[in-house]
């Protein structure tokens, strides 16, 4: 089974903070992992996938198969990133994706 | 730009009443799909389309029904809606099932 698990419902950080954000996942082969993120009153959008191993709006996120995690990052936090950010997985071949809880981050100045 | 449309931005309905939630595609996708989005939950899936008159439950489908007669069309269908499917609904759609890139701005539906 799929499982995605974010374990911060709420996290909140300084402007010019780091910030990370946590996800593990549970899936015996090889999964397709993404984070989602929407801002306040707009849809929810791609931010970045684990395949293309791209920096978007300063953040990043690495694919650590030991720890089955796909922890986001930024270096020094902007005032414009507080919204609700979701993980998600696809397993091999699947039709569909599994997201987690959403974590909703909030950054004050 | 790739348009994913829902009908209705906030819709109250009764209890008992049988309830649309219609979502439009421009990009010609044949996959579509059908989320709710509550608090702490995440994202759940309720059904999913891979081709016209296709669909597929996803992991919450009890209480929903869904149509795709026409390919950019994806309606999702409440029976006899309760109070439990209060909720925000999130329409999507892609051409690839495995990676969601667009989605609607949301329905969210009231059921007094």
């Amino acid at each position: 089974a799929q499982r995605v698990t974010q374990p911060e419902k709420l996290l909140s950080v300084f402007k010019g903070a780091p910030v990370e954000l946590k996800c593990n996942y549970s899936y015996s082969g090889s999964p397709e992992l993404f984070w989602y993120v929407q801002y306040s009153r707009q849809r929810l959008q791609l931010l970045l996938r684990h395949i293309s191993r791209e920096s978007i709006k300063g953040f990043t996120a690495d694919l650590n198969k030991g720890e089955t995690s796909f922890h986001l990052k930024k270096p020094f936090a902007q005032e414009e990133d507080s919204a609700m950010y979701y993980c998600a997985l696809s397993g091999q071949g699947a039709q569909k994706l599994v997201f987690g809880q959403g974590t909703r981050l909030t950054i004050n100045p | 730009d790739v348009k994913v449309t829902q009908s209705s931005r906030y819709l109250v309905k009764r209890t008992g009443e049988k309830v649309f939630l219609e979502c439009v595609q421009d990009m010609d996708h044949e996959n579509m799909f059908w989320y709710r989005q509550d608090p702490g939950l995440g994202l759940r899936l309720i059904y999913f389309s891979y081709d016209v008159k296709m669909k597929e439950k996803g992991d919450i489908p009890e209480g929903y029904s869904v149509s795709r007669e026409k390919k950019e069309r994806f309606s999702l269908i409440l029976e006899s809606a309760s109070t439990n499917q209060t909720s925000m609904y999130l329409c999507a759609s892609s051409p690839r099932p495995s990676t969601l890139g667009h989605f609607g701005d949301g329905t969210r539906l009231s059921i007094l």
